[in-house]
């Protein structure tokens, strides 16, 4: 069975940082691409960034140059690294295996002062 | 960008009916559309992948439909269980974008 599990996630100070990570196992983690979605509270899905093989990354436009997707294969962890938080990444962030049939159950991240 | 407008935005259907949702993209996707089922405080559940493939597990009620740009989920006869919120996803080309979501009450 695969299972992704989130952590990382907290409150922060508008203009902070934090890392979040993926745990995966049950599966050749260096085998799919991955990504990273988010949901704020009330809204709707919104994907945030994907690693394409080993190295290619792609990222929405509201996050460009905030945030850095990487991964660690010999640990089968994902990362997100996220600078320059703002009130509106404030969000539940999933990760999620690019079947699109796995899904951790996400990490709330709060931006606020 | 992809965007993908869906609709209604939400609509309001006893046990028994069936329940058409509609996912329009701003430009061409093939077939590489994806419908989520989400029940509140869960995880998106892939219900549709490639416009028209049931996931596995997925049961018969829930088809999709549609390539281009026109996209249809069709749940043909609701069960009390599938009042949740509807999402497709393009994975056609970067980035990756959801539609806005139809809620579907039972």
């Amino acid at each position: 069975e695969v299972q992704l599990l989130e952590s990382g996630g907290g409150l922060v100070q508008p203009g902070g940082s934090l890392r979040l990570s993926c745990v995966a196992s049950g599966l050749s983690f260096s085998d799919y691409d991955m990504s990273w979605v988010r949901q704020a509270p009330g809204k709707g899905l919104e994907w945030v960034s994907a690693i394409h093989g080993e190295s290619a990354t792609y990222y929405a436009d509201s996050v460009r140059g905030r945030f850095t997707i990487s991964r660690v294969n010999s640990k089968n962890t994902l990362f997100l690294q996220m600078n320059s938080l703002r009130a509106e990444d404030t969000a539940i962030y999933y990760c999620a295996k690019h079947n699109w049939v796995d899904w951790g159950q996400g990490t709330r991240v709060t931006v606020s002062s | 960008e992809i965007v993908l407008t869906q609709s209604p935005a939400s609509l309001s259907l006893s046990p028994g009916e069936r329940a058409t949702l509609s996912c329009r993209a701003s430009q061409s996707l093939n077939t590489f559309l994806l419908w989520y089922q989400q029940r509140p405080g869960q995880a998106p559940r892939l219900l549709v992948d490639d416009a028209c493939n049931r996931a596995t597990g997925i049961p018969a009620r829930f088809s999709g439909s549609g390539s281009g740009t026109d996209f249809t989920l069709t749940i043909s006869s609701l069960e009390p269980e599938d009042s949740a919120v509807y999402y497709c996803q393009q994975r056609s080309r970067w980035p990756l974008t959801f539609g806005g979501g139809t809620k579907v009450e039972i």
